[in-house]
């Protein structure tokens, strides 16, 4: 079935440093691709998204790169501040109706970040 | 923001007893998800539905059962609850496949 690894947290960072979130997955057909922020004490909200090969998803700085030809999706920060802090999923949705998976939205398990300042 | 409710947020009940979390939205979505979120284990999909009385399995869906007899509620039931029930759950909605989904504020269960 369906599935997305996240690189192993948590990250600590120091304040304007070079931020990889790794994210790779298994899929059948042509998934969208999701990356979600979760601060905490919330729920999860969407960073950023991307529907098909090659497209680009960006937002507040975030941006991610739909990869087909490596399964991945790895989110990436030019420059990361302390409001930044929080768990970061990547997650993933097939977008072809059929069998079980109509619908489904799958999520790694999460990578915990905080930025010092 | 999303219309999007979990009831209750708080609860702590015995195990074996029976317990039932609800979903209400009022943005008439499709998909409904109900998801546990536990240390280590990242968000794990218990069931969501793609339909009124349309319901399919997560990756973690023994030990619940869930309904939804008209668009706006989803309820997810725990039969018999046991102690690795315990964790805090969110319920979440989406409109298509391939767009954003929205999560409620979460239910924190404890199972004693």
């Amino acid at each position: 079935g369906d599935s997305v690894t996240q690189m192993e947290g948590p990250v600590t960072l120091s304040e304007e440093a070079f931020l990889t979130i790794n994210c790779t997955y298994t899929a059948t057909g042509y998934p969208s691709l999701f990356w979600y922020v979760q601060y905490p004490g919330e729920g999860l909200q969407l960073l950023l998204k991307a529907t098909k090969a090659d497209d680009k998803g960006s937002n507040k700085g975030f941006e991610a790169t739909y990869r087909k030809e490596t399964t991945s999706f790895h989110l990436e920060k030019g420059s990361v501040q302390v409001s930044d802090s929080a768990v970061y999923f990547c997650a993933l949705s097939p977008t072809r109706a059929g069998g079980t998976s109509y619908g489904k939205l799958t999520f790694g398990q999460g990578t915990i970040l905080t930025v010092h300042p | 923001d999303a219309g999007i409710t979990q009831s209750p947020r708080h609860k702590v009940t015995e195990t074996g007893t029976p317990v039932t979390l609800r979903c209400h939205q009022t943005e008439n979505h499709r998909y409904m998800y109900w998801y546990r979120q536990d240390p280590g284990h990242g968000l794990r999909l218990i069931h969501y539905s793609y339909g009124v009385k349309d319901t399919d399995k997560g990756e973690v869906s023994d030990g619940y059962s869930v309904s939804r007899s008209k668009t706006e509620d989803f309820l997810l039931t725990l039969e018999s609850a046991t102690s690795s029930q315990t964790s805090v759950y969110f319920c979440a909605i989406r409109g298509g496949m391939d767009t954003e989904a929205f999560f409620g504020q979460g239910t924190r269960l404890t199972v004693v």
